[in-house]
């Protein structure tokens, strides 16, 4: 399974878009590129993923690079809820297992 | 409401006890996963299970052992606690192994070994 390195923190004004990086520069072609977070003491929660192409959805839009090495997560406005860390995982053949890495821990400060 | 559920939320046992974490997942899901998040946060994939098979077994103690009596429900049980077992558990569940099925996330159940 091909491994991601994240930043290990951000900071992010209220309201402002935040930009979270991925790479993943061993990323094979059929494996799609999955964004995860953790709110404090929850369970992580799906946010977005992809294949090839930039994907959007009520939460946030994903931007993968044409070489697919690696992707920018966006959160367009975001919130104090929005802190949380987000985790960027390549996953892996049939079997469904995701490989969570240290993830970047976001904080949004008003 | 739908969701994956597990109880109990908290667990403080002692050590060499033997003790249950129950898992219910009402989403219609084949697969269902234990994953354990250790106290530095990484989250590690335990077992993983498919209409009640076990797909994935990584390196987990024996003492570990997952048992599932039909497809909503996978139940962890574990034997002889040690202090290193402390972590919390989350079960998942997803609508089938393949790529394009996100994983729902239950959350978790705190386990405290003394």
């Amino acid at each position: 399974d091909a491994k991601t390195t994240q930043p290990p923190s951000m900071d992010c004004a209220e309201g402002r878009a935040a930009n979270l990086p991925c790479n993943h520069s061993t990323i094979s072609g059929n494996e799609y590129v999955y964004w995860y977070r953790q709110i404090h003491s929850q369970g992580p929660q799906y946010i977005i993923h992809g294949l090839k192409n930039n994907e959007t959805n009520e939460m946030a839009s994903l931007i993968i690079t044409e070489d697919r090495k690696s992707s920018t997560l966006i959160l367009p406005h975001a919130t104090l809820r929005d802190t949380a860390v987000y985790y960027c995982i390549v996953r892996g053949p049939w079997g469904g297992k995701l490989i969570f890495g240290q993830g970047t821990e976001l904080s949004v400060k008003p | 409401d739908t969701a994956v559920s597990q109880t109990p939320k908290y667990l403080v046992t002692q050590m060499g006890n033997d003790k249950s974490i129950k898992c219910e997942q009402n989403l219609g899901h084949d697969t269902m996963y234990w994953y354990k998040q250790d106290s530095k946060k990484f989250l590690k994939i335990m077992f993983s299970y498919n209409n009640k098979e076990l797909i994935i077994n990584e390196t987990v103690p024996n003492r570990f052992s997952p048992k599932s009596p039909d497809k909503a429900h996978l139940n962890l049980h574990i034997n002889s606690l040690e202090l290193g077992d402390s972590a919390v558990y989350f079960c998942a569940s997803n609508p089938s192994g393949g790529f394009n099925s996100p994983l729902h996330f239950g959350n978790g159940t705190r386990l405290t070994v003394t």
